[in-house]
C-alpha cells in the first residue's frame, strides 16, 4: 500500500493568515493526489484533484502543487470557514490511501 | 445534482454482518465508480472498496475477504456488506462516487459493534 504522511498534523493561525500543509507519498503517485476538507460531522469535501484542479464551486483561494512524492495546499486569507481537517488522498493505485489528516485551528 | 444517502442498522453485533445501502438520487450510477468509505470516530479515513456500474469490483486487501460491494442499476442504489465484525468496525460509513477522486458523498452512518 501507499502510504500517506501529513505535515503538521495540527496547525493553528488567525484569521488572514496563509498556510499551507504538504503531503508525502511513501512512492511516486505522478500527480493523482486530492486534497478534502472536513467539518465536523459532515463528510469531506473535495477541493482539489490531480494535485492542482480545483473542483468545481471551490474558491480560489485554494490552490495545489507538487508532484511524485512531495505535495502542498496552500489555503490564503483564512476565514472563520476554512477551520476544519484537511486530508490529501492518493488515487494512483488501489488500496486508495488517505493521510492521517491536518487539523486547522484558530490562533 | 448527484445525492447519496446511507441507510442501515446502527447497531451490530459482534461477529454478526454489516449491510448498508446508499440509495443514489440526481443521476444514475452507471457509468460511474461507486466506493464505500469508512471513519472511525475521531480517527482518519479509509477506502474499503468500489464497485463499477457493470459489477467489477476492487476491494481494500485488509478487508477483502468479509466485504462484498453490489450494485442494483434498477434501484440505483449500492451496498455494503462486512461480515465477522468486530469493535474495530465502529465507524461512520460513507458511500462516495469515484473514479479515484471522490467528488460526491453521503452524509454517512454510524455503524457501532456492540453486544
Amino acid at each position: 500500500d501507499i502510504q500517506m504522511t501529513q505535515s503538521p498534523s495540527s496547525l493553528s493561525a488567525s484569521v488572514g493568515d496563509r498556510v499551507t500543509i504538504t503531503c508525502r507519498a511513501s512512492q511516486s503517485i505522478s500527480s493523482y493526489l486530492n486534497w478534502y476538507q472536513q467539518k465536523p460531522g459532515k463528510a469531506p469535501n473535495l477541493l482539489i484533484h490531480g494535485t492542482s484542479s480545483l473542483q468545481s464551486g471551490v474558491p480560489s483561494k485554494f490552490s495545489g502543487s507538487g508532484s511524485g512524492t512531495e505535495f502542498t495546499l496552500t489555503i490564503s486569507s483564512l476565514q472563520p470557514e476554512d477551520f476544519a481537517t484537511y486530508y490529501c488522498q492518493q488515487s494512483y493505485s488501489t488500496p486508495y490511501t488517505f493521510g492521517q489528516g491536518t487539523k486547522l485551528e484558530i490562533k | 445534482q448527484v445525492q447519496l444517502q446511507e441507510s442501515g442498522p446502527g447497531l451490530v453485533k459482534p461477529s454478526e454482518t454489516l449491510s448498508l445501502t446508499c440509495a443514489v438520487s440526481g443521476g444514475s450510477i452507471s457509468n460511474y465508480y461507486w466506493s464505500w468509505i469508512r471513519q472511525p470516530p475521531g480517527k482518519g479515513l479509509e477506502w474499503i472498496g468500489y464497485i463499477y456500474y457493470s459489477g467489477r469490483t476492487n476491494y481494500n486487501p485488509s478487508l477483502k475477504s468479509r466485504v462484498t460491494i453490489s450494485s442494483d442499476t434498477s434501484k440505483n442504489q449500492l451496498s455494503l456488506k462486512l461480515s465477522s465484525v468486530t469493535a474495530a468496525d465502529t465507524a461512520v460509513y460513507y458511500c462516495a462516487r469515484a473514479p479515484g477522486d471522490f467528488d460526491y458523498w453521503g452524509q454517512g452512518t454510524l455503524v457501532t459493534v456492540s453486544s
